[in-house]
């Protein structure tokens, strides 16, 4: 957990606008991961990589963009094309033991 | 993909009562189960996770149990205190994925 950092803590956006989260590991960790959290809800899948320079699209892809152009960092993008983009999202990451640790999170509020 | 239930959603025990958590799953592949403690406004944290070569595993006042057979896996806490308070939320890996799917999680609070 504390080798996974997310920022900014807190993110506005207003409408029309992209918006890029940050995620960076430094546990040397081959495979990150986005989640969605709604309030009181579970962990939806967004994004995942296995490698650098590789993703897939999870569950919920639609309006939201990724990269993995360096093996610590897995950075999100959320489009306009994003209608509800208000939740928060975890970054997580696992060595391949399936074990994955979550970042703090980024709380997305929309104005 | 795996899919995952979680019974119940919201479970409330008295301080010192026992609370069992369950997760049934559908890919018999399946063979790491980790269960997470989600405080408010924090990120899930890993609090206890069993191999399939093994049917209980327990850490001071938590437990859980794996039925293979059966398809399903229980979070058992004793004792509870009012800091155990919080979401717990199951997760098996979907292995045509190499990503977890979550339950959709329980919440537990114990009264004081």
């Amino acid at each position: 957990d504390g080798g996974i950092t997310q920022s900014p803590k807190y993110l506005f956006r207003k409408e029309g606008q992209n918006v890029t989260l940050s995620c960076e590991q430094n546990l040397n960790h081959d495979a990150m991961y986005w989640y969605r959290q709604d309030p009181g809800q579970g962990l939806r899948l967004i994004y995942y990589s296995q490698i650098v320079n590789d993703f897939q699209k999870g569950d919920i892809a639609e309006g939201y963009s990724v990269s993995r152009e360096k093996k610590e960092s897995f950075p999100l993008t959320v489009t306009s094309a994003q209608k509800n983009p208000t939740a928060f999202y975890l970054c997580a990451s696992t060595s391949g033991e399936e074990t994955q640790y979550f970042g703090p999170g980024t709380r997305l509020l929309v104005l | 993909g795996e899919n995952v239930e979680q019974h119940p959603s919201t479970l409330s025990v008295q301080e010192g009562d026992s609370a069992v958590i369950k997760c049934t799953y559908s890919d018999s592949a399946s063979n790491y189960f980790p269960w997470y403690k989600q405080e408010l406004g924090k990120r899930p944290q890993l609090i206890i996770d069993i191999r399939s070569n093994v049917g209980e595993k327990k850490d001071q006042r938590i437990a859980v149990t794996l039925n293979k057979t059966a398809k399903h896996f229980s979070l058992h806490i004793t004792e509870t205190q009012p800091e155990d308070s919080a979401v717990y939320f199951c997760a098996v890996p979907d292995t045509g994925r190499r990503a977890l799917t979550f339950g959709s999680g329980t919440r537990l609070q114990v009264q004081p």
